[in-house]
């Protein structure tokens, strides 16, 4: 079946040590997302991807990377630069740029990542 | 600014009583609506949504939702809570030619038996 996978649901670390997080699609999908969520304040835009080999920053980019190597493929890495990484991450990706519109324009999401760091 | 705004971080109907979550969102052009449901430590399902044609949309699980321009809301309606219903909901906008969603801070339902 075609969808998102975000691996592993779980990952726990010590504090000051960077930690990649990996999600992939068979959906042929354009464009790739990653969210952050913490309780009562929704879901905050990360990075984003439109294209391979190209990625833009989003709301809260600071002490986080990226990479679009593969059209299915989108890691995140928290690094330690970030200061409060214990949060739910959640990819997702879309047909194609959401700018471009249209009847089909929606967002698939995975499964999400609990990252706690301890 | 905030452009999604649902009011009431939690709300509790009886099982088989209306089901009304509000969303409204800040906007000058209508945007496209979307409705997410999120279960307990999962990702968020896509419910309905709205781009353009008939205002009055039906999504899955016997939700429905209207976009009323004049209002700039989008609620989220179903007419008989089931049990099954309870979770989090997420109201989001995608603004005219910005390529993200924005996403409202999330409504919790729960079903009372």
């Amino acid at each position: 079946d075609g969808g998102i996978t975000q691996s592993p649901k779980y990952l726990f670390r010590k504090e000051g040590q960077n930690v990649t997080l990996s999600c992939e699609q068979n959906l042929n999908h354009d464009a790739m997302y990653w969210y952050r969520q913490d309780p009562g304040q929704g879901l905050r835009l990360i990075y984003y991807s439109q294209i391979v080999n190209d990625f833009q920053k989003g709301d809260i980019a600071e002490g986080y990377s990226v990479s679009r190597e593969k059209k299915e493929s989108f890691p995140l890495t928290v690094t330690s630069a970030q200061k409060n990484p214990t949060a739910f991450y959640l990819c997702a990706s879309s047909p194609k740029a959401l700018t471009q519109g249209g009847r089909n324009t929606e967002a698939f999401f995975g499964q999400g990542t609990r990252l706690t760091v301890v | 600014a905030q452009s999604v705004t649902q009011l009431g971080s939690h709300v509790s109907v009886s099982e088989g009583a209306l089901v009304l979550l509000r969303c409204n969102y800040s906007s000058s052009v209508p945007p496209y609506l979307f409705w997410y449901v999120q279960y307990p430590n999962q990702g968020l399902q896509l419910l309905l949504k709205y781009t353009t044609g008939a205002t009055l949309v039906k999504g899955i699980n016997g939700f429905e939702a209207e976009f009323k321009k004049s209002e700039t809301s989008f609620h989220l309606t179903k007419p008989s809570a089931h049990m099954s219903d309870a979770a989090e909901y997420f109201c989001a906008v995608i603004k005219y030619n910005f390529n993200k969603f924005y996403f409202g801070s999330g409504t919790k339902l729960n079903v009372k038996p």
